[in-house]
């Protein structure tokens, strides 16, 4: 079975700063691999994905997260951030086998913005 | 084109009484995917249909149920509601066997 774990339940940055949120997982094959945010009392919108191609994968909103296989890492970062960054983000896996599962998400990471 | 679309954005029930959820996915896709996000227990995978079918569902009781219809929009259905119920219902369609899915903004369901 496939799991998510996501450091940190709360991050909070100065607005500018670097952004780092960290995601492990924990698969036999490497997945598939996302981020995604929800903003307060929406749905999630996909942030960015990775699927086997280039391991740096670059989303919208300006982040990016890192595939590495031998650490099981999708960290996402955003070199400098904005008031409007602040949401919940979540990391999530699909196998590679298909999607009986769906996604399997993990418990999100608060991000709050310091002015 | 229209996106994932769920109905009613906000559903208050007593306990014992049953809720009905509804989603349309995107046009065109047969898939739909049922989340169950409840405060401090993240997205919780519920069900699965495709072309009319349940296809898997999570770990969660039997008063948990719901069908797809021809159109592939699909009804959660939430019977003897407990006040733990309460959560943001989300419905994704996925845009492949394996891709990411896109998700509606959910139905916010409060048992009282």
């Amino acid at each position: 079975a496939q799991s998510v774990t996501q450091l940190g339940s709360h991050v909070s940055v100065s607005e500018g700063a670097l952004v780092l949120l960290r995601c492990n997982y924990s698969s036999s094959v490497p997945p598939y691999l996302f981020w995604y945010v929800q903003y307060p009392n929406q749905g999630l919108q996909l942030l960015l994905k990775y699927t086997s191609a280039a391991t740096l994968v670059k989303g919208i909103n300006g982040f990016e997260a890192e595939f590495k296989k031998s650490e099981t890492s999708f960290h996402l970062t955003k070199p400098s951030a904005h008031m409007s960054d602040a949401a919940e983000y979540f990391c999530a896996v699909m196998s590679r086998g298909g999607g009986a599962d769906g996604l399997t998400f993990g418990k999100g990471t608060h991000l709050i913005i310091q002015p | 084109e229209a996106g994932v679309t769920q109905s009613p954005t906000h559903l208050i029930k007593t306990r014992g009484q049953q809720a009905t959820l509804r989603c349309s996915p995107i046009s065109g896709h047969t898939s739909v995917y049922w989340y169950q996000q409840a405060l401090g227990l993240g997205l919780q995978f519920l069900l699965w249909y495709d072309e009319g079918e349940e296809r898997n569902r999570g770990n969660f009781p039997p008063r948990f149920s719901g069908r797809q219809f021809p159109n592939y929009s699909s009804e959660l259905n939430v019977n003897a509601l407990e006040l733990e119920d309460s959560a943001l219902y989300l419905c994704a369609t996925p845009l492949g066997r394996n891709t990411e899915a896109f998700f509606g903004q959910g139905t916010r369901l409060t048992v009282v």
